[in-house]
């Protein structure tokens, strides 16, 4: 069966780094976009970045662009998210979801989220 | 970039009604509109997709309708089991991936 499973949340300093992962078991990783999605506590869903099923494409929500990267490693079945730069305003639950299909498609498959916590 | 817009942000209701949450996006997006339910302490899971189409495994009380800039879930005949909070979701950019604010559905 289809699993994701985030590690790497913590508690950060402001102005520090952290590197999420996200392994995927149980379909074949290298054809699927593959997105982070993050939720502050108490707040709604926030749509942080995805990466195409080949790494060519790859875009970031405003909130976010210069200061996250994200990255596959097909070979690895793994996501990742590199964020630097944190404040804490990026305190939040992250997920990783799986987009069902190429093109426009919702997504099937979430973790179960890693927190973030940034804090001095 | 596309915003929308989710309606009410609670609802309280009782088992058995019918309960009926309004997503509006900015801009027309056809029918790339996602629902997903959410309980506390766990991920989104997927209810709807292409605004109307249920996904594999969710019960037929819920349903989803609409097109271009206006859509709507609802739930025939609330469960114990339905108290969660919904969001929307538009799927349409193929660079930017916007969700409603969300709507709390609590026993009345």
């Amino acid at each position: 069966q289809v699993q994701l499973v985030e590690s790497g949340g913590g508690v950060v300093q402001p102005g520090g780094s952290l590197r999420l992962s996200c392994a995927a078991s149980g379909f074949t990783f290298s054809t699927y976009g593959m997105h982070w999605v993050r939720q502050a506590p108490g707040r709604g869903l926030e749509w942080v970045a995805v990466v195409w099923y080949d790494g060519t494409s790859i875009y970031y929500a405003d909130s976010v662009k210069g200061r996250f990267t994200i990255s596959r490693d097909n070979s690895k079945n793994t996501l990742y998210l590199q964020m630097n730069s944190l404040r804490a305003d990026d305190t939040a639950v992250y997920y990783c979801a799986r987009r069902r299909a190429a093109g426009r498609a919702p997504f099937d498959y979430w973790g179960q989220g890693t927190l973030v916590t940034v804090s001095s | 970039d596309i915003q929308v817009t989710q309606s009410p942000s609670t609802l309280s209701a009782s088992v058995g009604d019918r309960v009926t949450i309004t997503c509006r996006a900015s801009q027309t997006i056809s029918t790339w509109l996602a629902w997903y339910q959410q309980k506390p302490g766990e991920a989104p899971k997927l209810l709807i997709y292409e605004a109307s189409t249920l996904e594999s495994g969710v019960p037929s009380r819920f349903s989803g309708s609409g097109s271009g800039t206006e859509f709507t879930l609802t739930i025939s005949s609330l469960q114990p089991d339905d108290f969660a909070t919904y969001y929307c979701q538009q799927y349409s950019s193929y660079s930017l991936w916007t969700f409603g604010q969300g709507t709390k559905v609590e026993i009345k």
